[in-house]
Order: C-alpha cells, then structure tokens, then sequence
C-alpha cells in the first residue's frame, strides 16, 4: 500500500534561519507531488506541484522553493525564514492512471512551522 | 491565489438536518474534488466529480456540477456529530489542484 511521510511535525525556526522540510512517498512511482501552506482558519495555498522529477511549477514568488531529487521525494526550502512563512505545510501525492488525472490526493500530516 | 470561494464560510446545524455548501471556481477543469479536515490536521478526500457528469452519490453525500457556471455544491444528509469538521472543493485543471477556502460546519447533537 502506498504511504506518505511528512516530517518534521512541529518546527521553531528564528527569523532568518534556513528551512528544510522534506516529504517522501512510498509504494508508487511516478505520483504527482504538491506542497501547500495554510494560514489558521484559512484554506490551502497551493506552492508548488510538480508532475516528474525536475519538473516543478510554482505558484507563489516568495522566499520558498521546492526540489524533487528523486521520484518519491519531494523538498520546500527556503534561505532564510520571515515571520510570515509560519503557517501549516502539507504535503500531498496522486497517482496517475491516464491523462485526465481524475484520481485523489493522500495528504501528510502536516508540518507547523512557527517562526519567530 | 486560491481558485475560488465557497458558500457559506460557516454553517451550524443540528444532527439529522442537511448540510448544504456551494463553490465556485475560476479555470477550466477536469474535474473537482472535496475534502474534508478535521481540527486543522490531514485532508481527506469525499468525493471527485467529472467535468463530464453532474451529479454523484456516495453514501450520504452528494454532489452536483455546473461547468457552465463554474460552481460545485456538496449536500451531506442527516448529519452526525461526526461530520463537524472544515470542507473543501478543489478545483483539478489538469494536475494542478486548487483549493477553495472552505466551509466550516459545526453539528451540534
């Protein structure tokens, strides 16, 4: 069966401080990869998704960036931490069964990242 | 940017009654989905609808598609304590998933 390991669950990071947040997907190959961010009480902010390794589209300008080094891995980084990038990270996979994609996520459990 | 908004924000009703919660979306898709999460934690999925049906049930949720409107609602039937949680359309264009900004309901017994 396929699972999805989002680690670490909880981070205190200081302003400034780089980010490594890191998501793996296990029993599939070639699974759609997503990161989003939600703010308390808020709805899901689409980061980044990418559809294969090396290819990664991004969805907001900010200080963060995403890397997929290998086909289940996926990774949100950032240089250097601002107050505003706390929030709820979570990370998601999809299968893919034909071109149309009509297929569900699995969803992490999440990483709350507080920054201070 | 998020895709869209979804009607109402919150919505508190008692157990037994319908929930009902509608959602608009903005690009064209291939399908949409909802989601349900509970106390800020994990998503998990209810449903998916094709942007060539309609309608579809699934146990006690159902759900129905305008394309032509682009707008979704999700009606969940005699509910339970149970289904109090925060709910979720997502728009699929094609790989990217876009979330709308949710429903909170709250089922009080």
């Amino acid at each position: 069966s396929q699972t999805i390991h989002q680690w670490p669950a909880t981070l205190v990071q200081p302003v400034g401080s780089p980010l490594s947040l890191e998501c793996t997907v296990e029993g599939t190959s070639n699974p759609n990869l997503y990161w989003y961010r939600q703010a308390a009480g808020r709805g899901l902010q689409l980061l980044f998704y990418s559809v294969g390794i090396g290819q990664i589209s991004s969805e907001v300008p900010q200080n963060l960036s995403a890397s997929r080094p290998q086909d289940r891995q996926f990774i949100l980084s950032s240089k250097k931490l601002l107050l505003s990038d706390s929030g709820f990270y979570l990370c998601a996979w999809r299968p893919i069964r034909d071109s149309y994609m009509n297929t569900e996520a699995f969803f992490g459990q999440g990483t709350r990242l507080t920054v201070v | 940017s998020q895709q869209g908004e979804e009607d109402p924000q919150a919505l508190s009703i008692q157990e037994g009654e319908n929930a009902t919660m509608n959602c608009s979306y903005k690009t064209s898709i291939n399908n949409l989905q909802w989601y349900r999460q509970n106390s800020g934690r994990g998503l998990v999925h209810l449903i998916l609808i094709r942007s060539n049906e309609r309608e579809k049930h699934s146990g006690r949720l159902r759900v129905t598609l305008d394309t032509s409107k682009k707008s979704s609602s999700l009606l969940i039937t005699a509910s339970r304590a149970a289904d109090t949680a925060s709910y979720f359309c997502v728009a699929d264009s094609w790989g990217k998933l876009q979330f709308g900004a949710g429903t909170q309901v709250v089922v009080t017994p």
